[in-house]
């Protein structure tokens, strides 16, 4: 069963980094490209940004390149999503999904929120 | 960057009823990379529609997409009460960039 398993929720402080990841199982994680989709509170689906596990190229939409860094280790088959200096606009639901061959997000994790707040 | 706009915002309807959905492209999308996805409260998005008209693993058939060019839809034939969510439609495609549509909100009247 193909399985994507965020971490827990966080709470951080304006100007504090942070990483966030999502471990992938049962398929061959090096094989699939993996997506990271922001949703802020009450709002749409955002495309951040994606990479592929097998050799980590990586690419960002316009709104979110600099902003955020995604990463994998193919070792523990896990993508993450990491920010170095956090806003409190960055305070949203996020989303890890996986591309399947044709291009659409197929299986989805099940969501990390990031609250940031002094 | 091809805009998606999706119509209405809500649509408010009775179990039973027939749910028709839009969304508009700003520039052509090839019906290959069109799809929609379903999201309740409190839940990840869940893949319904692809390549515009193909149902994902385990969508019921009451489920269909159709369109091409700048405009898909997306029919519920029969509401169901577990169907009142919110619908998205996305375009990807081979240059690995996506866009949603800002959704459709269906909510019991």
């Amino acid at each position: 069963e193909v399985q994507l398993v965020q971490s827990g929720a966080e709470v951080k402080k304006p100007g504090e980094s942070l990483k966030i990841s999502c471990k992938g199982s049962g398929y061959s994680f090096t094989s699939y490209w993996i997506g990271w989709v922001r949703q802020m509170p009450g709002k749409g689906l955002e495309w951040m940004g994606i990479i592929y596990p097998g050799d980590s190229d990586t690419r960002y939409s316009p709104s979110f390149q600099g902003q955020v860094t995604i990463s994998a280790d193919k070792s523990i088959s896990t993508a993450y999503l990491q920010w170095s200096s956090l806003k409190a606009s960055d305070t949203a639901m996020y989303y890890c999904a996986r591309r399947d061959p044709l291009g659409v997000q197929d299986y989805w994790g099940q969501g990390t929120l990031v609250t940031v707040s002094s | 960057e091809i805009v998606l706009t999706q119509s209405p915002g809500t649509l408010s309807l009775s179990p039973g009823e027939r749910a028709t959905l839009s969304c508009r492209a700003s520039q052509s999308v090839s019906s290959s990379y069109l799809a929609w996805y379903q999201q309740k409260p409190g839940q990840a998005p869940r893949l319904l529609i692809y390549g515009a008209s193909s149902r994902a693993t385990g969508i019921p058939d009451r489920f269909s997409g159709s369109g091409s060019g700048t405009d898909f839809t997306l029919t519920i034939s029969r509401l169901e009460p577990e169907d009142f969510a919110v619908y998205y439609c996305q375009q990807y495609g081979s240059s690995l960039s996506f866009t949603f549509g800002p959704g459709t909100k269906v909510d019991i009247k």
